[in-house]
């Protein structure tokens, strides 16, 4: 069975710090991986989404990477903003059964 | 992309009783995915719902408990039935699984 783990759970970083998040899954066998962010009220906003085929993705001040082999992917923050403040998801999308694992998330708090 | 609303955003209800969660999507899609999260946890899938078709329940998770009708491509609903306080969480939908609706936060007394 596929798990996913965030460490830590929360993190707090003064403002215009470059940051990283890190997830890790225990099955290597994955379609794509995805980060999230989740703000309160607002559901899940899809960040990143990388194919199993890809190193890396991009997306303005973020970057993700992913090492499939060694079940790791992070989430590079660059120049940190009080309005990067919340939480952040790692999804796996597993082969053996096709279904998306969810990490329980980073709580990011980027102080002003 | 895809723009999807729920309703309600919140609800506090007491034990025993039900709640009816209405997903809208803006446009129309095969498959709506209903997910939960429980305090401190991950999202877990409960079910996809294909227009026309019964719900796939994942293992942990009952129609009778989380009853689920799909009556046409833009909307669904998931009922939580007969509620314990074990049941307070945020239950997402979802289209495609990458876009997500806002959430209904529950709360059981």
């Amino acid at each position: 069975k596929q798990e996913v783990t965030q460490i830590p759970a929360a993190l707090s970083v003064p403002e215009g710090e470059n940051l990283v998040l890190n997830c890790s899954f225990t099955d290597s066998a994955i379609y794509n991986l995805q980060w999230f962010r989740q703000d309160p009220g607002k559901g899940l906003t899809s960040l990143l989404l990388i194919q199993s085929s890809q190193r890396e993705q991009t997306s303005g001040r973020l970057n993700a990477s992913l090492d499939k082999s060694s079940g790791r992917s992070t989430l590079y923050i660059a120049a940190s903003q009080p309005g990067d403040s919340a939480t952040y998801l790692c999804a796996v999308r597993t082969q053996r059964d096709s279904k998306l694992t969810f990490g329980k998330g980073i709580t990011l708090s980027v102080r002003p | 992309s895809a723009v999807i609303s729920q309703k309600p955003s919140r609800d506090i209800c007491q034990r025993g009783t039900s709640l009816t969660i209405q997903c809208q999507v803006d446009s129309q899609v095969t498959m709506m995915f209903w997910y939960r999260q429980q305090p401190g946890q991950s999202l877990t899938l409960i079910a996809t719902a294909n227009q026309g078709s019964e719900a796939t329940y994942e293992s942990g998770f009952v129609i009778d408990k989380f009853p689920i009708s799909r009556p046409n491509l833009t909307f669904s609903t998931l009922t939580v039935s007969n509620m314990s306080p074990e049941d307070s969480s945020i239950y997402l939908c979802s289209v495609g699984e990458q876009f997500f609706g806002p959430g209904t936060r529950l709360t059981v007394l």
